[in-house]
């Protein structure tokens, strides 16, 4: 079964940095690669997804993640960081390839300082 | 875009009731999933449900129960609420790869068992 790791368990950074949220996965085969983003007191909503294809993958809030074969890693970057930012952030991969159960990480809680 | 709706953002039970939580999505897919998620531990799966009538346990099932009789519906039924079941619940459904895979998560519902 894959699995992923969140490298960061919580990441504290100020307004207007540059933030990097760590995933890594554990299959060396070509995989689908998701990140969710959980706002408070909210569920999880798609933030990107990597299915194949180019391996820069953009997704919503100017939010984008690239997809590296040989890392096994799917990091998660934003240029510039706002406070509504602050979120849990969840890289999921599926159990097996193709299977529609998802594993996903503990989550990286990342807080936006002014 | 797909909508998945639980009925409830916030439930107090009293130990030993019978508790339902309601999901419903619009979006006719195949999968449904209930996971419930607490701090330090991330989302664990309790159920997921590939069809009507069919079910999977996932990693946590003891002390629930699920039931599809629609494909657009999906229960989790606490048989006697106890307080350890005090936590976030979250339903998530999902169509095959090839389609818009991903799952798509309810807002959650947050149980407390008093």
């Amino acid at each position: 079964a894959q699995s992923v790791t969140q490298l960061d368990s919580q990441v504290p950074v100020f307004e207007e940095a540059p933030v990097e949220l760590r995933c890594n996965y554990s299959s060396s085969v070509s995989v689908y690669l998701f990140w969710y983003v959980q706002y408070p007191n909210q569920g999880l909503q798609l933030l990107l997804k990597y299915l194949s294809g180019s391996t820069l993958v953009k997704g919503i809030n100017g939010f984008e993640a690239e997809f590296n074969k040989s890392q096994t890693s799917f990091h998660l970057r934003k240029p510039s960081v706002h406070i509504s930012d602050t979120a849990e952030y969840f890289c999921a991969v599926p159990i097996i390839q193709g299977a529609q159960k998802l594993v996903f990480g503990q989550g990286t809680r990342l807080t936006i300082n002014p | 875009d797909v909508k998945v709706t639980q009925s409830s953002r916030y439930l107090v039970k009293r130990t030993g009731e019978k508790v339902f939580l309601e999901c419903v999505q619009d979006m006719d897919h195949e999968n449904m999933f209930w996971y419930r998620q607490d701090p330090g531990l991330g989302l664990r799966l309790i159920y997921f449900s590939y069809d009507v009538k069919m079910k999977e346990k996932g990693d946590i099932p003891e002390g629930y129960s699920v039931s599809r009789e629609k494909k657009e519906r999906f229960s989790l039924i606490l048989e006697s609420a106890s307080t350890n079941q005090t936590s976030m619940y979250l339903c998530a459904s999902s169509s095959p790869p090839g389609g818009d895979y991903g799952y798509t998560f309810g807002s959650g519902t947050r149980l407390t068992v008093v």
